[in-house]
């Protein structure tokens, strides 16, 4: 049973596309993230979100935007893909803020975008 | 400045041998720490909180030093399933969510 599954696993594409990654969580997590990690292995939060909030990191730019259909699902939308967008992508979740001192978070298995 | 400071390494050492990672945080408001593990081409998994107090699981022990912004992991008898990256990770708690911060990573290879 997978805790946090996202799809697809790789994604190639071209330039000025746009694309989808999904993620979903069957562990009953109230938060969801996403996560990206370049080439230098450096891992970076982008968006935190629970049914209430949507936090974003100043430095994501505009053209990525997650997408919860419901508590269980956080999907990433991505338009106008450029070279730099080339990482993998980890979707993660946790039990919400306060429900615990340490709120692990669980990872997805990454998905790995490459843009031409 | 990075926001968490890690020695890239790689630390090479022989089976059974006791290896340490350091790590620094900047932001004196972070309140949870952790260290995370991550195999090649896999997700990062916890592998252990860290608390004040310090705290040991099995042959791995981990420090907090919350004066000097300074984290540590100890690995002892170190088996060839240990090499893997070991990411220092921090949680600044804020009322919008639960925004962890990674280190760079601190790559382990151990040898036969």
């Amino acid at each position: 049973d997978t805790a946090v599954s996202q799809t697809p696993k790789y994604l190639v594409t071209q330039m000025g596309n746009d694309k989808s990654i999904k993620c979903e969580q069957n562990l009953g997590h109230d938060t969801m993230y996403w996560y990206k990690q370049d080439s230098k292995k450096f891992l970076k939060i982008m968006f935190s979100y629970n049914n209430k909030e949507l936090i974003i990191n100043e430095t994501v730019p505009n053209r990525f935007s997650p997408k919860s259909p419901d508590k269980a699902h956080l999907n990433l939308h991505i338009n106008s893909l450029e070279l730099g967008d080339s990482a993998v992508y980890f979707c993660a979740s946790s039990r919400r803020v306060g429900q615990g001192a340490f709120n692990e978070q669980y990872f997805g298995p990454g998905t790995r975008l490459t843009v031409t | 400045r990075k926001e968490v400071e890690q020695d890239p390494g790689p630390f090479n050492v022989p089976e059974g041998a006791t290896v340490a990672f350091n790590c620094t945080y900047s932001n004196s408001a972070s309140q949870s720490f952790f260290w995370y593990r991550q195999d090649c081409r896999k997700e990062p998994k916890l592998l252990m909180s860290v608390y004040s107090s310090g705290n040991e699981d099995g042959r791995f022990t981990a420090q907090l030093n919350r004066a000097s912004q300074y984290i540590s992991l100890l690995i002892r008898d170190s088996k060839l399933s240990d090499s893997a990256t070991y990411l220092c990770v921090v949680n600044m708690l804020n009322n919008a969510g639960n925004m962890l911060t990674f280190g760079g990573g601190t790559r382990l290879m151990v040898k036969p």
